[in-house]
């Protein structure tokens, strides 16, 4: 079945770039996705990027995915403190709508 | 606020027991997404239902029912509650039944936290 793997914990400063790694085992994903939780709140999208695309970007969030080797990342640049939260890495596959999540990893950012 | 509602938002009850968690989808949502969140297991997905019909199941125990009424509202019946079904409990909804052609953008409640004592 799908495999979402993500490392735990990142911890950064503030002004820093934060990299956050995620592979996946499904060959068939069509789309992945980033999603973010803060304490105490569910989940909330950030992006997703299609996976004939190599490279997303919105504001301060870099996507990159390789395809090759399953591997997708999400770059925040000047992190602030408040990017402090839970990212979570999920996929879904063609034609079937459930999204497989990462364990997430956590992101402490420091002043 | 996300539009996805969901209720209550803590619940404490004893092993044996039986508790429902409700979840409003977002307006114009048709298709809501169970899924039980714990520290061990991460995210699992539970149940998808699509305009009040069952669409896929994932590893939802057979103590846990669910369903989605004519109103769109969705019911998670969790029974015979163990220790270990201590989790928290999203609900998610989206427009979409399937990727289809696009992205299948989820929308998150904040999520039924439920301790079993």
């Amino acid at each position: 079945g799908e495999d979402v793997e993500q490392s735990l914990f990142l911890s950064v400063r503030e002004g820093d770039s934060s990299v956050i790694n995620c592979t996946y085992t499904d060959s068939s994903s069509t789309y992945l996705y980033w999603y973010k939780q803060e304490p105490g709140a569910g989940l909330q999208l950030l992006t997703y990027i299609f996976s004939n695309m190599d490279m997303k970007q919105d504001q301060r969030l870099t996507v990159l995915l390789n395809k090759k080797d399953k591997h997708l990342s999400l770059r925040i640049a000047d992190t602030q403190t408040g990017d402090s939260a839970i990212y979570f890495c999920a996929e879904t596959n063609s034609g079937y709508s459930t999204l497989t999540f990462g364990k997430g990893t956590m992101l402490l950012v420091s002043p | 606020d996300s539009g996805v509602t969901q209720t209550p938002k803590h619940l404490i009850t004893a092993t044996g027991q039986r508790v429902t968690l409700r979840c409003s989808p977002r307006s114009g949502d048709l298709s809501v997404y169970w899924y039980q969140q714990s520290l061990d297991q991460g995210l699992q997905f539970l149940i998808h239902y699509y305009n009040g019909e069952e669409r896929a199941k994932g590893n939802i125990l057979e103590r846990f029912s669910a369903q989605q009424f004519p109103d769109l509202h969705s019911e998670l019946n969790l029974s015979s509650l163990e220790l270990g079904d201590s989790a928290l409990y999203f609900c998610a909804s989206s427009v979409t039944e399937t990727g289809g052609s696009g992205a299948n953008v989820l929308t998150f409640g904040a999520g039924s936290r439920l301790t079993v004592l």
